[in-house]
């Protein structure tokens, strides 16, 4: 079964640093999705990515978070200068399409980021 | 927007017994989706059932069930015969109208604990 595939799982980096979190969706899937989880809290939406151009992002994604899809097959987070409150465990997901019951979001296993 | 309502924040259940997770929607969207995720400790989400709002029937995939009451503004999930497994953090989550974005809306959860 396909499924959304995610690196690193787990990241250390020290603050200010810049970070790329890597994420390969569903190959038949036409948008993509980034959402955080700050440890024990509920899941944050921070952008919608679709047709090569991001089409929402929450109030989280400001100019410190880009994203990018530099081939066919990948799609990355970049944290330009990461702060402490940036650690928290980074989903992407991917789906087929946005019509009403083909639309499952389907997730990858998250990359946990902690930021020293 | 999009509001969803977990007012439980643990569950206990006794093994082969059935438990209802709590779940209450907002939105002002005349069609939505509402979906259920599982995140075991491991911290990978798992999709588990899709209600679509104009969908005639509840849900099903094998021991889940999804009750939804469209005039409560309620998508209770249902598991069936719980398995020790099944012990896990579990989240509503809902999408409205394509003009209304494609992000998914997280309640906070409902930690389960299925005992032997």
């Amino acid at each position: 079964e396909p499924e959304v595939t995610q690196t690193p799982s787990h990241q250390v980096t020290q603050m200010g640093q810049e970070v790329i979190l890597r994420c390969v969706p569903i190959s038949n899937h036409l948008y993509f999705y980034w959402y955080r989880q700050i440890l024990g809290q509920k899941v944050e939406f921070l952008v919608s990515f679709y047709n090569n151009e991001i089409s929402e992002k929450s109030e989280i994604f400001d100019d410190q978070f880009s994203v990018e899809r530099p081939d066919g097959s990948n799609f990355t987070l970049k944290i330009r200068s990461t702060k402490l409150e940036d650690s928290a465990m980074y989903f992407c997901a991917s789906r087929l399409s946005l019509a009403l019951g083909t639309d499952t979001q389907y997730f990858g296993p998250g990359t946990r980021l902690t930021v020293l | 927007a999009q509001k969803i309502t977990q007012t439980q924040p643990g569950m206990f259940v006794q093994e082969k017994e059935a438990v209802t997770l709590d779940c209450t929607y907002d939105t002002s969207d005349p069609s939505y989706g509402l979906f259920w995720y599982k995140q075991p400790s491991s911290g990978e989400m798992i999709f588990l059932i899709y209600q679509g709002s104009y969908d005639q029937q509840n849900a099903t995939e094998g021991r889940y069930s999804l009750n939804f009451q469209k005039a409560r503004k309620s998508a209770n999930l249902v598991i069936s015969a719980s398995q020790l497994g099944d012990s896990a953090m579990y989240f509503c989550a809902m999408r409205g109208e394509e003009t209304s974005g494609s992000r998914l809306t997280f309640g906070e959860g409902t930690q389960l604990t299925v005992n032997p």
